[in-house]
């Protein structure tokens, strides 16, 4: 497709209970990001993908968190456990190769809410 | 390590005030900027680029100029409408990062009529 599509639009979840969000990336792109924005501000980088390998997991909470980006599936989120400091809207964008000038394409996120 | 400062908002002006929005940043490297912008409810689109010393970004009226030796990428406008409305984000980019952005805490801009 041509936008980034990430469902869902809104998730909550009880203390302690899984929270799973998907993302298609823009067909043809190679790079996948995940950020976290708290607050309705400060982008916090999680972890990023080039195709299906994971090329820079420094932004990710040790525990708890975990992305895939499988082959022919959507590229997915998982919060084991969830707190309430998890609590935030979480944007997935996509990007063409490194280039210097190459932007990126977000989607219109998703909100978990942890009650 | 790699940073940007932004100025804290919100800013309100009047529609048709001249806008200004400061951004400094620190970097190992010579680093791509950007301004991306958020509307209410949506993701982050990218309004404006600069790829080396220099260069002016522009898009919609908004600019913004590549300031090497005051490691600056101030965002402006000219005349502000109630449309431009929004979260306004600093953020640069290194060579080889594989397209990560490390953002600014974003500036809220309020144009009221």
């Amino acid at each position: 497709g041509e936008e980034v599509a990430q469902t869902p639009k809104h998730l909550v979840r009880g203390e302690g209970q899984k929270a799973k969000l998907y993302c298609a990336p823009i067909k043809g792109h190679s790079y996948v990001f995940w950020y976290q924005q708290v607050l309705k501000n400060e982008f916090k980088f999680l972890i990023s993908f080039q195709n299906e390998n994971v090329f820079d997991e420094t932004g990710m909470p040790k525990e708890r968190f975990s992305a895939k980006c499988l082959p022919n599936s959507p590229c997915s989120l998982e919060i084991q456990a969830t707190k309430l400091e998890d609590s935030a809207v979480y944007f997935c964008a996509s990007s063409q190769p490194d280039r210097l000038n190459e932007k990126l394409f977000f989607g219109s996120g998703t909100q978990l809410s942890v009650l | 390590g790699n940073s940007v400062t932004q100025m804290e908002g919100p800013v309100t002006l009047s529609e048709e005030a001249f806008l200004t929005i400061n951004c400094t940043y620190t970097a190992t490297g010579y680093p791509s900027l950007f301004w991306y912008v958020q509307y209410p409810g949506e993701g982050l689109q990218l309004l404006l680029k600069a790829t080396k010393a220099d260069d002016k970004g522009s898009n919609k009226g908004f600019e913004a100029t590549y300031r090497k030796e005051t490691t600056s990428f101030h965002l402006e406008k000219g005349s502000v409408q109630v449309s431009d409305s929004a979260v306004y984000f600093c953020a640069l980019k290194l060579t080889g990062g594989g397209n990560k952005l490390t953002f600014g805490t974003g500036t809220q801009l309020k144009v009221e009529l």
